[in-house]
């Protein structure tokens, strides 16, 4: 069965830049969640989106910005990195219907800042 | 907001053996509670989950339990094998569709052989 695809899978960058973070949802599920998991740490909610609109936001830095596309892949925006943002990002999606509230993971993102 | 407690940190026990591990939250509006089995540096995999208008749920060895009026919930693993050893996370959410799931911080379970 597919399941959500996330790219890069690692990520190197230096402070003060960007990164672009992709999430590709599994087929026919229309809401997309990232999280960020530092090391020995349980998943912190940063955002998510259904059918294309800002759905929920947690903990998400200022500096951080997302967005759902019309194909219902998500984008996860980056700037002025700090080291404190080394982590790995998980994206996650969730189908229509009474099974809306199941999350599944993708591999993640391992971003380590320099 | 929601806050998750979930115990022990750490569990060990031997294969066959069972394995206990209990969370808690605090809001009274969450109504979905799924668990999560994360092995090093790979994604949360879920492995069950339970709504608030059941008490029990079981899906072969692993059964999940939920009292609502103590605000806690429960996974029970039977017969355990080495590949059980993983981190396992405990989540609480309202239920709906794009509503974040609050992680408790996770039982490093350990199957000795």
């Amino acid at each position: 069965a597919a399941g959500v695809i996330q790219s890069p899978r690692h990520l190197i960058k230096e402070k003060r830049e960007t990164a672009t973070l992709k999430c590709y949802p599994i087929p026919r599920h229309d809401t997309v969640y990232w999280y960020q998991q530092g090391p020995g740490q349980d998943p912190q909610f940063l955002i998510s989106f259904y059918e294309k609109m800002q759905s929920d936001k947690g903990s998400i830095p200022d500096r951080f910005s997302a967005q759902q596309f019309s194909d219902y892949h998500s984008e996860l925006n980056m700037s002025s990195l700090e080291l404190g943002d080394s982590a790995l990002y998980f994206c996650a999606s969730s189908p229509p219907g009474l099974a809306g509230n199941k999350q599944y993971f993708g591999p993640g993102t391992r971003l380590t800042v320099t | 907001g929601e806050n998750v407690e979930q115990h022990p940190s750490t569990l060990s026990v031997q294969e066959g053996d069972s394995a206990v591990i209990k969370c808690t939250y605090s809001d009274s509006a969450s109504n979905y509670f799924p668990w999560y089995k994360q092995e090093l540096g790979k994604r949360p995999q879920l492995i069950i989950d339970i709504r608030s208008n059941v008490g029990e749920k079981k899906d072969q060895r692993i059964a999940v339990t939920l009292n609502k009026t103590a605000k806690h919930f429960s996974l029970h693993i039977t017969e355990t094998q080495p590949e059980d050893s993983a981190v396992y996370f405990c989540a609480a959410s309202n239920g709906n569709a794009g509503n974040m799931l609050t992680f408790g911080g996770g039982t490093r379970l350990m199957v000795k052989p």
